[in-house]
């Protein structure tokens, strides 16, 4: 199947403390894992992605870690602040015919200060 | 350059009506992609196209058609609206076969009564 599992659905932290969200992906063939935001009433933004060639990816306080044997990779956010609450999707490419982009169901994340 | 333009932002429908959703980018990207996203189930790929005359259906494409007469414009068709398609519509178009960063539109919603 072509799913991808995303977890935890909200997720609730204190200013300045961390937040993990989890994803699993079905599709061996898959290489590629990016994270988009979305803030309320707008469109998703890509935060951050990760190539199946590599690990671990950092950006500022925002980190993401793929484990292609288990397949699962997670989005990292040290440092919360309140702007970083919104919805937090997880996607990955799935073959089959042409590359597909699926999306997981999302994570809504309130840092509360 | 505007990127991914969506139209119209809203629209309400009656059951039964038809109605196409307009989609343009000026980014010369090859794959494009439509995307509907209900409270708790993500972003679910409806159709998507890897190039000028090229579509393939996504996870839920019953009841939408599309073509992809130009590399611009992916428009999305509704023939015969149901009330389980009021939904946020999102069209999103990338670079390569949707292994590079989508970039999303506005976003359409859409209710049906």
């Amino acid at each position: 199947g072509e799913n991808v599992e995303q977890h935890p659905s909200t997720l609730s932290v204190q200013e300045g403390d961390s937040a993990v969200i989890k994803c699993t992906y079905s599709d061996s063939a898959s290489n590629y894992f990016p994270w988009y935001k979305q803030e309320l009433g707008k469109r998703p933004q890509l935060i951050i992605d990760i190539r199946s060639n590599v690990g671990e990816k950092k950006d500022q306080r925002i980190a993401v870690t793929l484990n292609k044997t288990a397949k699962h990779f997670s989005l990292h956010i040290t440092e919360t602040q309140p702007e970083d609450s919104a919805v937090y999707f997880c996607a990955a490419i799935v073959s089959g015919g042409y590359n597909k982009l699926i999306f997981g169901a999302g994570t809504r994340l309130a840092v509360h200060p | 350059n505007a990127g991914v333009t969506q139209t119209p932002k809203f629209q309400v429908l009656k059951t039964g009506q038809s109605m196409t959703l307009q989609c343009a980018q000026d980014m010369n990207h090859e794959y494009m992609s439509w995307y509907r996203q209900d409270p708790g189930m993500g972003l679910r790929l409806i159709h998507y196209s890897v190039g000028a005359g090229i579509t393939d259906q996504g996870e839920v494409p019953n009841g939408y058609n599309v073509s992809r007469s130009t590399t611009e414009d992916f428009p999305l068709r509704l023939l015969s609206a149901a009330p389980s398609q009021t939904s946020v519509y999102f069209c999103a178009s990338s670079r390569e076969t949707g292994n590079t960063e989508a970039f999303f539109g506005q976003g359409t919603r859409l209710t049906v009564v």
